[in-house]
Parts: C-alpha cells; structure tokens; sequence
C-alpha cells in the first residue's frame, strides 16, 4: 500500500522560509521512473503544480516559482523536502506531495497559513 | 512552459446530462501526455484519465477523454449524483515543468 504524507509548520511569518516534509511508504524513490511532486492549492483556488524530483535525482521547478524552490530527496529515509524561500500571504495555500506519471497518489495535504 | 486554458470555469448540470469540459494547451503536448483529475472538498485530487484517453483503473466508464490536436476533452456520458466536484486538466511532459488548467466546477442545475 502506497502512503504519502506532508509534514511541516502550518504558520510561517512573511519573508520566512518554509520547509515541508513528505514521507511516504510502499514505494522506493529510486525505483527507475519513479517521481514525486508537490503541488499546492489556495484556499477556494486551483491547483498549482510546484516541482518534482526523479528516481535519477533530475529536478524540475515551476517557471514562476524556480528561484524560490529548492527539491530533495532522502531516499534512505523514503523522505522528499522542498523549500520555498521569501513567504508571502498569498503562499498560504494546502501543500500535497504526491506521486504522479507514473500512477497517482496524494498525501492528505497540510494548510500553511502566512501570517505576521 | 505550455499553458492550460480549461473552459468553462463552472458549468451547471442535471444527473443524467451528458457534460464535456475542454482543455487547450497553448502548444503541442507530446506522446499525449494530458491528465483529468477530480476533485471534492477537503479531498485530494483523483486521477481519471492518463495519456488523454486511457482510464485509469476504477473510474467509471462513464468517464472518458478524448484529443485532438491541442484540444484534450473530458466527457462524462450520464452524469451522477457523485460527479459534482471539481476537475482539472493536468500537462506532464516528461521534458519541461508540468502545469494544470485552471479547473472546472461540475454544480448541480
């Protein structure tokens, strides 16, 4: 059975930088073809893919947000970071990591508020 | 980066109606690699359809996806009581960054 699930703060203060946690089970990470991404939903928003990292460690950053993130993996710890430098309150949104192309699963997802 | 246009933003049905939402990449997507999620409040997303028109397992049949050209369409044949939600269409090419559409709302007419 595949788990994925998202750990982190659920309040940063603007300019802060945010690190979350995906630990997930059921997969390894350096499996060829394997990815893990991690996507990102505003309250009553859309969705917004953010990044993902590769079974061969290639890394990829959505264009608009590429100099702020960071993605990596602990494939010992079956684990996946990313980091989002500068927080803003319109970062606040859910944050999933999920395991995509190939099948698709989601972590439950954590709410991270941006707030002074 | 290629750009989803998802349309219509919110779309009003009765169970039974026949519903088709449509997705426009701003440039070719290769090997067909347009994805339909859905999803309901408070749920993570759930994936429907890979590579445009293959059904991922379980999903009703009543689900499909469709291409042409740079035009992906999700239909839904006779819409039930548990399809209203939310769906978006999702880009991976296996290359570049991928995106999603901007999603559409299923509501009850």
């Amino acid at each position: 059975q595949v788990t994925l699930k998202e750990s982190g703060p659920a309040l940063v203060k603007p300019t802060q930088t945010l690190t979350l946690t995906c630990t997930f089970s059921g997969f390894s990470l350096s499996t060829s073809g394997l990815r893990v991404s991690w996507v990102r939903q505003p309250p009553g928003k859309a969705l917004e893919w953010l990044a993902r990292i590769e079974w061969n460690d290639n890394k990829l950053y959505s264009t608009s947000l590429k100099t702020r993130l960071t993605i990596s993996k602990d494939t010992s710890r079956d684990q996946v970071v990313l980091t989002m430098t500068n927080m803003d309150p319109v970062d606040t949104a859910t944050y999933y990591c999920a395991r995509m192309h190939p099948y698709s699963n989601w972590g439950q997802g954590i709410l991270v508020t941006v707030s002074s | 980066d290629i750009q989803m246009t998802q349309s219509p933003s919110t779309l009003s049905a009765s169970v039974g109606d026949r519903v088709t939402i449509t997705c426009r990449a701003s440039q070719s997507i290769s090997n067909s690699w347009l994805a339909w999620f859905q999803q309901k409040p408070g749920q993570a997303p759930k994936l429907l359809i890979y590579r445009a028109s293959s059904l991922e397992s379980g999903v009703p049949s009543r689900f499909s996806g469709s291409e042409s050209g740079t035009e992906f369409t999700l239909t839904i044949s006779s819409l039930q009581p548990d399809d209203f939600a939310t769906y978006y269409c999702q880009h991976y090419n296996l290359y570049s960054p991928w995106t999603f559409g901007q999603g559409t709302k299923v509501e009850i007419k």
